[in-house]
């Protein structure tokens, strides 16, 4: 069984660039959640997809987007990034809403 | 009321001791607690969870203990080793569809050997 897969490890961009960022579920999950993990904070919900429909948001402005794929995949989209979009950005998977697991994210530099 | 304030912020124990870390929270609609074991540079790795109607559940060396009235939980870790130095997160949610897990600040703790 294949864990949540993440891409890229690393990335480092410009302040105004725009990013995507990759993962992959557990298979047989059907539920993907994005965190951002902020260094030395918890994660914070940034939005979750079941079935290719956003189900549930968290207090992140509209230059956060995702998508979900038929395959259960998902990307996550910055516009504009900001300095302080500077993170860990974790994938999360589940069969349902609960336990999720976490794939390894993805760290965002913006400078 | 979607906090979930964990304590203490970190941790030194010796080998073989046992490691506490408590939780509470306010949102009554929380349905789902579980607990997170993230190492540098890794994401978070599920230890143990529980739901509400148990006051405890053990899984190994991980213990949680559940106080429905007081709105707490807390992480016992028996038998501490080196390779338990790791931060350690609480969460919380209300085990729906589109319902987030809210984190605690996290937990740093340190083994001595």
């Amino acid at each position: 069984e294949t864990g949540v897969t993440q891409s890229p490890t690393h990335l480092i961009k410009t302040r105004g660039q725009q990013v995507t960022l990759r993962c992959s579920s557990q298979s047989g999950h059907n539920t993907v959640s994005w965190y951002q993990q902020a260094l030395g904070q918890g994660p914070q919900f940034i939005f979750q997809y079941y079935r290719e429909e956003e189900n549930g948001r968290g207090n992140f402005p509209p230059r956060f987007s995702g998508l979900q794929f038929p395959n259960y995949s998902s990307e996550l989209n910055v516009n504009a990034l900001e300095l302080d979009d500077s993170a860990l950005y974790l994938c999360a998977s589940s069969l349902g809403p609960d336990p999720q697991y976490f794939g390894p994210g993805t760290r965002l530099t913006v400078t | 009321q979607q906090q979930v304030k964990q304590s203490p912020q970190s941790l030194i124990v010796q080998k073989g001791g046992i490691s506490i870390i408590n939780c509470a929270y306010e949102n009554t609609a929380f349905d789902y607690f579980p607990w997170y074991q993230q190492f540098p540079g890794k994401g978070p790795a599920l230890l143990i969870a529980i739901r509400p109607d148990v006051s405890e559940k053990k899984e190994g060396r991980f213990t949680i203990s559940f106080n429905k009235s007081a709105k707490q939980f807390s992480l016992h870790i028996m038998d501490s080793q080196p390779g338990d130095s790791a931060t350690y997160f609480c969460a919380a949610s209300m085990g729906e569809y589109g319902n987030k897990l809210v984190f605690g600040a996290g937990t740093i703790l340190r083994v001595k050997s």
